[in-house]
């Protein structure tokens, strides 16, 4: 139980173009979804927080016009990140909690962003 | 807001040798205290994980100790096995019954050499 998946896993874009990450709890409710982005090497940052049917909440520094978070349903929340440029190269992984625990948040697979 | 320190930052031992990760933070509302454990590419696991309400949590060779006074905890993993290298991360979150956000530490890597 407590499964989260990532679509793509992968994905190579041109710089100045967009795109959309998506994550989906598959066996449970998601009440709350969270963004991390996480550099080579390095440890995992939280991007943002989304609650179903809310805005997200960012955290300090992260450009909310250009990482769009959207929470639409209690199984799927999505990551667009606009204008893409090379240093927003990273690994985006994401994690849901909800209706399997309060406190416990299960995490999806990673996308590995490259913008050329 | 929460702030996480973890050390070492890598760490390599012996097969059949144990391994401590130690872990500070800053918040002592702080509540709940998991471990993660993340290979090259893939999604953090999570290994054991702890509230403050327990002070030790034993799982078969993984262990965590809190000490809340001093707002510390650590991972003690023994008996490694060269499976257990990967990169280890302690996180540290305020449960208030609603999904709460995870502060992580900066990771351990750990290398198990036979």
């Amino acid at each position: 139980g407590a499964v989260v998946s990532q679509h793509p896993s992968w994905v190579i874009c041109k710089s100045g173009t967009s795109v959309k990450i998506e994550c989906r709890s598959l066996d449970f409710q998601a009440t709350t979804m969270f963004w991390y982005r996480q550099f080579p090497k390095q440890s995992l940052m939280l991007m943002a927080t989304s609650n179903e049917g809310s805005k997200a909440t960012y955290e300090q520094g992260v450009e909310k016009d250009k990482f769009l978070i959207n929470h639409a349903s209690l199984t799927l929340s999505t990551l667009t990140v606009t204008s893409a440029h090379p240093e927003d190269s990273s690994f985006y992984i994401c994690s849901a909690s909800g209706s399997y625990s309060s406190y416990e948040q299960y995490f999806g697979p990673g996308t590995r962003l490259t913008v050329t | 807001g929460e702030n996480v320190e973890q050390h070492p930052s890598t760490l390599s031992v012996q097969e059949g040798d144990s391994a401590v990760i130690k872990c500070t933070y800053s918040d002592s509302a702080s509540n709940y205290f998991p471990w993660y454990k993340q290979e090259l590419g893939k999604r953090p696991q999570l290994i054991i994980d702890i509230r403050s309400n327990v002070g030790e949590k034993k799982d078969q060779r993984i262990a965590v100790t809190l000490n809340k006074t001093a707002k510390h905890f650590s991972l003690h993993i023994t008996e490694t096995q060269p499976e257990d290298s990967a990169v280890y991360f302690c996180a540290a979150s305020l449960d208030t019954g609603t999904a709460s956000k995870l502060t992580f530490g900066t990771g351990t890597r750990l290398q198990v050499t036979l």
